[in-house]
């Protein structure tokens, strides 16, 4: 099992640009969550999905849309991008949402927007 | 609105000292609780979680947390750190399909 990719590794935007980080995760996960961490912040929630065909906002939802086209992807998408969202994009999926379900991450996608 | 506050923001020990992370939680009904680890340039990975029961937990890599309910807390001990333990330490609160994270503790460890 991979259990969860993300891609692109790295990225640099300009101010304006667009652009479409994919997570993919192999497990059959019906949850997955898009986080970003910046320094002295830690991880804040984005959007998540908690099943195909499904999103719903997370705490920092704004400037960013998902799409859950498939159950195995996750989408997160900048219409636009600002130097406010330059961070490190982490996916997450976890096999239920209760309340001792382990959430499994990926390896981050480091995104600057000049 | 529910919050996880984790108040060690950077901890700086030689190895072999004991450590103790602080986080404390404002939630006060049914609290599931986690510690996560990020090793430098890697993903997230699970320590330990607690849901119910033994409110000592014990974790991989020899860590392990205590719940204390009266006092809102899930303090992360070790009683002796590697060098290998130089990491990010979040703690994290579920609340209705999502976790909460603490703004996360750095700990350097100099051998």
């Amino acid at each position: 099992n991979a259990g969860v990719t993300q891609t692109p590794k790295f990225r640099v935007l300009k101010t304006g640009q667009s652009m479409t980080l994919l997570c993919a995760q192999d497990m059959n996960h019906e949850y997955m969550y898009w986080y970003r961490q910046d320094p002295g912040m830690g991880l804040r929630l984005i959007h998540y999905s908690v099943g195909e065909g499904t999103t719903a906002k997370g705490e920092v939802p704004d400037g960013y849309n998902v799409s859950r086209l498939k159950k195995q992807n996750f989408l997160l998408g900048l219409e636009s991008a600002a130097p406010s969202q330059t961070s490190v994009y982490f996916c997450a999926s976890s096999y239920y949402a209760g309340g001792t379900a382990e959430q499994y991450f990926g390896p981050g996608t480091r995104l600057t927007v000049t | 609105a529910q919050s996880v506050s984790q108040h060690n923001h950077h901890v700086i020990l030689s190895e072999a000292a004991s450590l103790e992370l602080g986080c404390n939680y404002s939630y006060g009904g049914t609290v599931n609780l986690f510690w996560y680890v990020q090793y430098p340039g890697q993903h997230l990975q699970l320590l330990l979680k607690y849901f119910s029961g033994d409110p000592l937990v014990k974790g991989i890599k020899g860590f392990e947390a205590e719940f204390i309910k009266s006092k809102f807390s899930f303090n992360l001990r070790k009683p002796s750190v590697q060098w290998s333990d130089t990491a990010e330490y979040f703690c994290a609160s579920y609340n209705t399909d999502k976790l909460i994270f603490g703004t996360g503790t750095r700990l350097q460890v100099f051998p």
